[in-house]
């Protein structure tokens, strides 16, 4: 079946420091690939996506490269700042017709970024 | 504003008594799911509802039930809590012919079984 393994947390770092987070995955054929976010006390949201290897997601700062070579989206961002603590999820959706929409999760990466 | 919402957001209950969480997306999505995140196991999805009516169990269903009578609403129903059902609980919707949409969230219900 379907998988998403992640570096496991939690990941320290200072203000403006690189960071970067491991997501390999499994699936067959060509599945959609997510970053999500998770801040303290909310919701999941959408931070990134991809939907063909070779595309670039990005968005706030954060990029993620579809690496269909190495079944591969790891998320990066330049200079961190201490809003960005919080949880990360990879994921991924192989569609309707091949798992009817499903979200496949990966296990979550705390990060924690300190002044 | 386009949003799933869930209520309640924290609940304490005992062991047995029957429960309702409700969530509501206004979005006119076709797809709705319900997901339970915990600590070292992410997020695993108990149930989801491709339209109305239309209802199938995820990966981990047992001990909840869900209904689809109306496109907006897609309700989790505990019908005998248990402490190992005590999680953070996610609704999230998504239009059906999107696979690269992603989910919309809800904010989250934290439930607490004693």
């Amino acid at each position: 079946g379907n998988s998403v393994t992640q570096m496991e947390g939690p990941v320290t770092l200072s203000e403006e420091a690189f960071l970067t987070i491991n997501c390999t995955y499994t699936a067959t054929g060509y599945p959609s690939l997510f970053w999500y976010v998770q801040y303290p006390g909310e919701g999941l949201q959408l931070l990134l996506k991809a939907t063909k290897a070779d595309d670039k997601g990005s968005n706030k700062g954060f990029e993620a490269t579809y690496r269909k070579e190495t079944t591969s989206f790891h998320l990066e961002k330049g200079s961190v700042q201490v809003s960005d603590s919080a949880v990360y999820f990879c994921a991924l959706s192989k569609g309707i017709r091949a798992a009817g929409n499903k979200l496949t999760f990966g296990g979550g990466t705390r990060v924690l970024v300190k002044p | 504003e386009a949003q799933v919402t869930q209520n309640p957001r924290y609940l304490i209950t005992v062991t047995g008594k029957k429960l309702t969480v409700t969530c509501s997306q206004n979005m006119n999505h076709e797809y709705m799911s319900w997901y339970r995140q915990d600590p070292g196991l992410g997020l695993r999805q108990i149930y989801y509802s491709m339209n109305v009516e239309v209802t199938d169990k995820g990966d981990v269903p047992e001990g909840y039930k869900v209904s689809r009578k109306e496109k907006r609403n897609f309700p989790l129903i505990l019908e005998s809590p248990s402490p190992n059902q005590t999680s953070l609980y996610f609704c999230a919707s998504s239009p059906m012919d999107r696979g690269d949409y992603g989910y919309t969230f809800g904010s989250g219900t934290r439930l607490t079984v004693v």
